[in-house]
C-alpha cells in the first residue's frame, strides 16, 4: 500500500538550531511531494511542493526540501529555526494518476524553545 | 473569499449519539475532501467528491460513517452511532478538479470528542 513515513514524532530545538525533518514514501510511480504546516489552532497550510525539475525546492519562511528519488525521500530543512516555527509538519504525497488524492505522513511536532 | 468553512469547531457528544459535521467549500471549487486526523494514524483521507459525486470512499472506516454532498456549496459527514474511537479532528478541504493537490485548501477542522 502507498504510504508516507515521517521519522520523528516530536522534535525539540532551541532557537537558531538547524532543522531537518525526514520523510520517506513508498514506491508507486511518479509522485508530487508536499510539506504542510499546521500552527497551533490553525488549519493546514502548504509550505512547499515539488512536481519536477530542480530537486531542491524552496518554500515560504526559509524552509526548503530536497527530493532524492533514489531514497524515496523528501526531507524538510531550515538552517535556523525560530520560536514562531513551533507547529506540526506533515509530509504528503500525491501519486500521479490518483486524481489529486494526498497521502499524509503522521506528522512531526516541532517545539522551538526561545 | 472566506475559505473552507467547517462547523462546528468543537463537538462533544456521548457514545451512541449521531454526529453531523458540516463543510462549505470555497466557491467555485468542485472537489471536496474529508480527512480525519488522529495521533495514532495521522491524517487519513476518508472520502472525496468531484462535482458533488463521491469518487472514492475507501477510506471511510465503517458503515457508521456516511458523507453527502447535496450541492456544490455544502457537504456533511455523519457518524451514527458515534463511538469514543471516533474522537479526532476532522478536516474538510476543497480544490478545483484537475487543479492538482497543491491547490487544496483546508478548513480549520472540527474537534470531535465522543465520551
Amino acid at each position: 500500500a502507498q504510504s508516507v513515513s515521517q521519522h520523528n514524532h516530536h522534535v525539540i530545538l532551541s532557537e537558531a538550531a538547524s532543522l531537518e525533518l525526514g520523510c520517506n514514501y513508498s514506491y508507486g510511480g511518479t509522485v508530487n511531494l508536499f510539506w504542510y504546516v499546521q500552527y497551533p489552532g490553525q488549519h493546514l497550510q502548504l509550505l512547499l511542493k515539488y512536481f519536477s525539475g530542480d530537486p531542491l525546492v524552496k518554500g515560504i519562511k526559509g524552509f526548503e526540501a530536497e527530493f532524492i528519488k533514489s531514497k524515496f525521500s523528501f526531507n524538510l530543512r531550515k538552517p535556523s529555526v525560530q520560536w514562531s516555527d513551533t507547529a506540526e509538519y506533515f509530509c504528503a504525497v500525491n501519486y500521479r494518476g490518483s486524481q489529486g488524492n494526498l497521502i499524509f505522513g503522521k506528522g512531526t511536532k516541532l517545539s522551538v524553545k526561545p | 473569499d472566506a475559505g473552507v468553512i467547517q462547523s462546528p469547531r468543537h463537538e462533544v457528544t456521548e457514545m451512541g449519539q449521531e454526529v453531523t459535521l458540516r463543510c462549505k467549500p470555497i466557491s467555485g471549487h468542485n472537489s471536496l475532501f474529508w480527512y480525519r486526523q488522529t495521533m495514532m494514524r495521522g491524517l487519513e483521507l476518508l472520502i472525496y467528491f468531484n462535482n458533488n459525486v463521491p469518487i472514492d470512499d475507501s477510506g471511510m472506516p465503517e458503515d457508521r460513517f456516511s458523507a453527502k454532498m447535496p450541492n456544490a456549496s455544502f457537504s456533511t459527514l455523519k457518524i451514527q452511532p458515534s463511538e469514543p474511537r471516533d474522537s479526532a479532528v476532522y478536516f474538510c478541504a476543497s480544490s478545483l478538479a484537475g487543479g492538482g493537490p497543491e491547490k487544496l485548501f483546508f478548513g480549520s477542522g472540527t474537534q470531535l470528542s465522543v465520551l
